[in-house]
């Protein structure tokens, strides 16, 4: 079976524009989460949705948004970009959250 | 979430068994041990998971000790492509809400040698 597929894989972006990330779980998989991945701070986690539901959030500024769709489908947004923001950004879904989470292969956004 | 502890790195031969050591010395009742690698610009993948009964799939398995404190996951045949970072986490087993997310360390890696 597919699976969880972001797109695009890659992004340039200039400081202050705002940019959206786009991840499609698993058929079937209702919780979709969002990690940062950079080289100084590691994998961190963003926010997590369930149903359409936010259900859980990290430590990170306003600037980031996301929401969930009916169709589990998921986008991550982030305003007003800084230099900082720069990183892998992964997507996992998963049918069950005391499963094991799948995760996508990322999208690399570039702020300049 | 209890804290784990992983050594920065480590290595072994292709074909003999990577044994890669976790300490998670608070855990909890409810808590499972997770294990995830990354390996180098790909997302991170699932390997297995346990409570407190050593668990096998085709890809590894999982010991963990009988106080819960430590755990290990073996690699039995290691290959170049289990070249990787190494992941171990704990979480709640069923977890909801604030607790559903991973928490991730810096991992140990693994390098498997010709």
């Amino acid at each position: 079976k597919a699976g969880v597929t972001q797109t695009p894989r890659y992004l340039i972006k200039t400081r202050g524009q705002q940019v959206t990330l786009s991840c499609s779980p698993i058929s079937g998989h209702r919780s979709v989460s969002w990690y940062q991945q950079t080289p100084g701070q590691g994998l961190q986690f963003l926010f997590e949705y369930f149903s359409e539901t936010q259900r859980n959030k990290g430590n990170f500024p306003g600037r980031f948004s996301g929401r969930q769709f009916s169709n589990s489908r998921s986008e991550m947004n982030v305003s007003t970009l800084e230099l900082g923001d720069s990183a892998l950004y992964l997507c996992a879904s998963s049918a069950r959250t005391d499963q094991g989470y799948t995760f996508g292969s990322g999208t690399r956004l570039t702020v300049v | 979430d209890a804290k784990t502890t992983q050594p920065p790195s480590m290595d072994c031969a292709e074909g003999r068994a990577a044994n890669l050591p976790c300490n998670h010395s608070t855990i909890s009742g409810n808590e499972y041990v997770y294990w995830y690698r990354q390996i180098h610009s790909q997302g991170p993948q699932y390997i297995i998971h346990g409570l407190k009964n050593n668990e096998t799939n085709e890809m590894a398995s999982l010991i963990i000790t009988e106080d819960r404190k430590s755990s290990t996951l073996i690699l039995p045949h290691a290959t170049l492509r289990d070249t990787a970072v190494y992941y171990c986490i704990v979480r709640v087993g069923s977890p909801t809400g604030a607790n559903s997310k991973l928490t991730f360390g810096k991992g140990i890696t693994l390098s498997v040698r010709p």
